[in-house]
């Protein structure tokens, strides 16, 4: 079974740093893009940032460019997104999702398996 | 504030067909293939349809994807109670420096 499970939400004070992870399995990691997506409670989905199969293209929202760098560790089968100079618009669940294919955009894409997330309040 | 379109809500009875539409672009509808997200409450969204109108293995045929120029559209037919969800669209977006972007969202109700 697919599965993703992240980690390292918590109540931070504005301006401070988080790292989320995300741990992969039941899939060979490498060979999927991935994709970090937030939620505020009640509200509508946003996408943050997307990472290729081999780190060699990212993407980031316009709201969290310049503050928030993902990356991922393929032996690890893990993803991250470091959190910098965080804001109280930042707070919300954050999801890590893989992509249908190795990297994004394209022909056909789509997030296809998706964390239950990690709650990152910043306050 | 989402560059797609939807409406915040829409409804029918059991066995009814629903349409959900998303109104874009020529950045990203227009020139990029859609995915839809089906949410239910409490739970992490899933992918309906990629590439305008694919479903991808366990989604049943019930749920069809549509597209022409600038919108594209959700139907749900033969409505189920537990189709009760939110509804998203999202397709990449080709301006600026490209970036993927959610619809608003449609509450589905089964009346």
């Amino acid at each position: 079974e697919m599965q993703l499970v992240e980690s390292g939400g918590g109540l931070v004070q504005p301006g401070r740093s988080l790292r989320l992870s995300c741990a992969v399995s039941g899939f060979t990691f490498d060979d999927y893009g991935m994709h970090w997506v937030r939620q505020v409670p009640g509200k509508g989905l946003e996408w943050v940032a997307s990472i290729s199969w081999n780190s060699g293209s990212v993407a980031y929202a316009d709201s969290v460019k310049g503050r928030f760098t993902i990356s991922r560790d393929n032996a690890k089968n893990s993803l991250y997104l470091q959190m910098n100079t965080l804001r109280g618009e930042d707070t919300a669940l954050y999801h890590c999702a893989k992509d249908i294919t190795a990297t994004f955009g394209g022909a056909e894409y789509g997030m296809d398996v998706w964390g239950q997330g990690t709650t990152v309040t910043v306050s | 504030q989402s560059v797609l379109t939807q409406p915040p809500s829409a409804s029918g009875t059991p066995g009814q067909r629903v349409s959900i539409s998303c109104s874009g672009s020529s950045s990203n509808v227009g020139s990029n293939s859609v995915n839809w997200y089906q949410q239910l409450p409490g739970t992490a969204p899933k992918l309906l349809i990629y590439g305008d109108d694919q479903r991808p293995s366990g989604v049943p045929g019930r749920f069809s994807g549509s597209k022409s120029g600038t919108s594209a559209s959700l139907a749900i037919s033969g409505l189920q109670s537990n189709d009760e969800a939110d509804y998203y669209c999202a397709a990449w977006d080709d301006s600026l420096n490209g970036l993927y972007v959610f619809g608003t969202g449609t509450k589905v109700t089964v009346l």
